[in-house]
């Protein structure tokens, strides 16, 4: 079956970096697209931008341009989000989700059809 | 940036109950909507993909509808599982973006 694990809670002072990863497994991984979204504590979900397994294109969404990297290990099957120059405001639960899609065209619909645990990052001092 | 507005932001029922949830686009999204479901201390599952499909194994309690701006996603009879927040999600354009959430708590 298809499993998405994060690695575990992390506490960062401001200012530093910080790189989740999420390994998965039970599927071909290079045949679907990653996303990572995060929850502010107590908030809603924030999509923080999108890598393809296949190309290692990436598309971030411009409120984290210049501050997040995606990448992927297709040794390993694990995809990697940075975050770097820390704020609290970055205090979140960080998810890797999966993006299927439809084969329609011209544009396929795309959902995120499964989750990893989810990994909480605290940034204080 | 697409805005996505869900009305109510909470919503109280009962077991048994039929509920309606409304997401609004800011701009046009043809069927480029998705429906998720989070419980409390977990990761959201999906629900509706595409406006109106329901993935496997997801029961047929639910189902969603709409087009254009104007979306819902329907609970025929809830049950004590679906006490959670859900939220509506545009993959229309980038950046992806989600609605505010609404809450569904036990009358």
């Amino acid at each position: 079956q298809v499993q998405l694990v994060q690695s575990g809670a992390e506490v960062k002072q401001p200012g530093a970096s910080v790189k989740v990863s999420c390994k998965t497994s039970g599927y071909t991984f290079t045949n679907y697209a990653m996303s990572w979204v995060r929850q502010a504590p107590g908030q809603g979900l924030e999509w923080m931008g999108w890598i393809s397994t296949y190309n290692l294109n990436t598309d971030y969404a411009q409120k984290f341009q210049g501050r997040v990297t995606m990448t992927t290990d297709t040794s390993t099957n694990t995809v990697y989000m940075e975050l770097r120059s820390l704020r609290s405001d970055d205090t979140a639960v960080y998810y890797c989700t999966r993006e299927t899609a439809t084969p329609s065209v011209p544009r396929p619909r795309r959902w995120f059809d499964s989750w990893g645990q989810g990994t909480l990052v605290t940034v204080s001092s | 940036d697409i805005q996505m507005t869900q009305s109510p932001s909470s919503l109280s029922a009962s077991v048994g109950d039929r509920v309606t949830i409304s997401c609004r686009a800011s701009h046009t999204i043809s069927t480029f909507l998705n429906w998720y479901r989070q419980k409390p201390g977990t990761a959201p599952e999906v629900l509706i993909y595409a406006a109106s499909n329901l993935p496997g194994g997801v029961p047929s309690r639910f189902s969603g509808g709409g087009s254009g701006t104007d979306f819902t996603l329907t609970i025929s009879s809830l049950q004590p599982e679906d006490f959670a927040t859900y939220y509506c999600q545009q993959s229309y354009n980038s950046p992806q973006t989600f609605g505010q959430g609404t809450k569904l708590e036990i009358k």
